[in-house]
């Protein structure tokens, strides 16, 4: 049973304008979330968090929302930009649970076309 | 600026072979992973470490072997290789549990 799901395997936004990438979660012990974005042939690289005391965290172009109740977050990216494209991974931990336990989404390939 | 340094980047195996996978990282971090990534699967926890000299068992463990000599290195051992070991394996190190983590540029294993 997946813990982490982002439903949306592609997305292909024009350049200029915002990419919203979803992410949603079933457990709700986790208490922190993450956001990794992967180019083709290297690894992922942390992009942004947040906490669930938050429900927001801003990062320059990026920002992620935070919805509790609803166990969903997304990743905001205004602009979007060429260099944008790549693979995005959502994740999530307890912090409070057992070490190494960040759970991974499938990942959402986001193509932010020119 | 070396970061998290997997070899070998590439290997073809048979059936049955056995392989180690190296994980250098110099950031001087106590906590090291193995995951893998399968088309449509994300990325899945094999094993990890919070310290020298321990290991301990993630998500899909099954054939894996890890050992953590240095606090540097984690080694990832496939004792007798299969063609569901095919896969693209990720080394990440991180100084606290999880969060944000480093990884490597991958190894992409192929058993034929």
């Amino acid at each position: 049973d997946q813990q982490v799901k982002q439903n949306s395997p592609s997305l292909s936004v024009q350049e200029g304008r915002i990419s919203i990438l979803n992410c949603d979660y079933t457990n709700s012990m986790f208490d922190y979330f993450l956001w990794y974005k992967k180019y083709p042939a290297e690894g992922p690289t942390f992009l942004i968090s947040i906490s669930s005391i938050k429900d927001k965290n801003e990062d320059g172009r990026f920002t992620v929302f935070l919805n509790k109740s609803a166990k969903h977050l997304s990743l905001h990216i205004v602009p979007s930009q060429p260099g944008d494209s790549a693979v995005y991974f959502c994740a999530a931990l307890n912090y409070g649970g057992s070490q190494g336990n960040l759970i991974f989404g499938k990942g959402t390939k986001l193509s932010v076309k020119p | 600026n070396a970061g998290v340094t997997q070899t070998p980047k590439f290997r073809v195996l048979k059936t049955g072979q056995s392989m180690t996978l190296l994980c250098a990282q110099d950031m001087n971090h106590e906590y090291m992973y193995w995951y893998r990534q399968d088309p449509g699967m994300g990325l899945r926890l094999i094993h990890y470490s919070v310290g020298e000299g321990t290991t301990a068992k993630g998500e899909v463990p099954d054939g894996y072997n890890v050992s953590r000599l240095k606090k540097q290195n984690f080694l990832l051992g496939l004792e007798s290789a299969a063609p569901s070991q095919t896969s693209v394996y990720f080394c990440a190190s991180s100084d606290q549990s999880a969060g944000e983590l480093f990884f490597g540029e991958g190894s992409r294993l192929t058993v034929l």
